[in-house]
């Protein structure tokens, strides 16, 4: 499977932009781009997703490279509520595993600042 | 909507006790999945399931065993408990196994084993 690298921890300050960055550059032409996060004491919960074109909603952006072997999670104003561990996973046709689980790795603990 | 519950939220057991974890969704998914989390890590798939009746190994499935006798339900067992499986575990479920298909989580059941 694909693997994706996320720094291990960011810090933002409340109100301002954040940008949650995700290397994937073994990612293949089929693969899905999804962003799950965590927020303290709670399961995960999904936040986006893309293929190749960015994409917007309630919760945040997603800007995708155009090589596909990066992108980019922006929350465009933080709030403390958004202080969660965020989780850049590739889910695929080829992956065939397991009823198309979602591989966790290590994720981003963002942290939010008064 | 209640989503996905689980219960319960917290539970202690010594080492070599049985337990039963339950696992609701109100959806009507299909698909449903037991994932652990350890202290700082991602979550790991135990067992899944495509549809009442089926279960299906995942990353990690020794030392449970799982039932999906009615479609709601997703019930996870621990025959004899070990110390090992101290951990949070969650519970999620799914429509499909589609690339493009979010997965809803449980808020966990954390489980310590003495």
């Amino acid at each position: 499977d694909a693997k994706t690298t996320q720094p291990n921890s960011m810090e933002s300050n409340e109100e301002e932009p954040v940008h949650l960055p995700c290397n994937h550059s073994t990612i293949s032409g089929t693969d899905y781009i999804h962003w799950y996060r965590q927020l303290p004491s709670q399961g995960p919960e999904y936040v986006i997703h893309g293929l190749t074109s960015n994409v917007n909603n309630r919760m945040a952006s997603l800007a995708i490279a155009e090589d596909r072997k990066s992108s980019t999670l922006i929350l465009h104003r933080a709030t403390l509520r958004d202080a969660a561990v965020y989780y850049c996973i590739l889910r695929g046709f080829m992956n065939n595993n397991a009823g198309n689980m979602l591989t966790f790795g290590g994720g981003t603990r963002l942290m939010v600042k008064p | 909507n209640a989503g996905v519950t689980q219960t319960p939220k917290f539970r202690v057991l010594k080492t070599g006790q049985s337990m039963t974890l339950l696992c609701a969704q109100d959806m009507n998914h299909e698909y449903m999945y037991w994932y652990r989390q350890d202290p700082g890590m991602g979550l790991r798939l135990i067992h899944y399931s495509v549809g009442e009746g089926t279960t299906a190994k995942g990353e990690v499935p020794d030392g449970y065993n799982v039932s999906r006798l009615k479609k709601q339900n997703f019930l996870l067992g621990l025959e004899s408990a070990a110390p090992s499986q101290t951990s949070v575990y969650f519970c999620a479920s799914s429509y499909s196994d589609r690339v493009k298909e979010t997965q809803y989580f449980g808020p966990g059941t954390r489980l310590l084993v003495l």
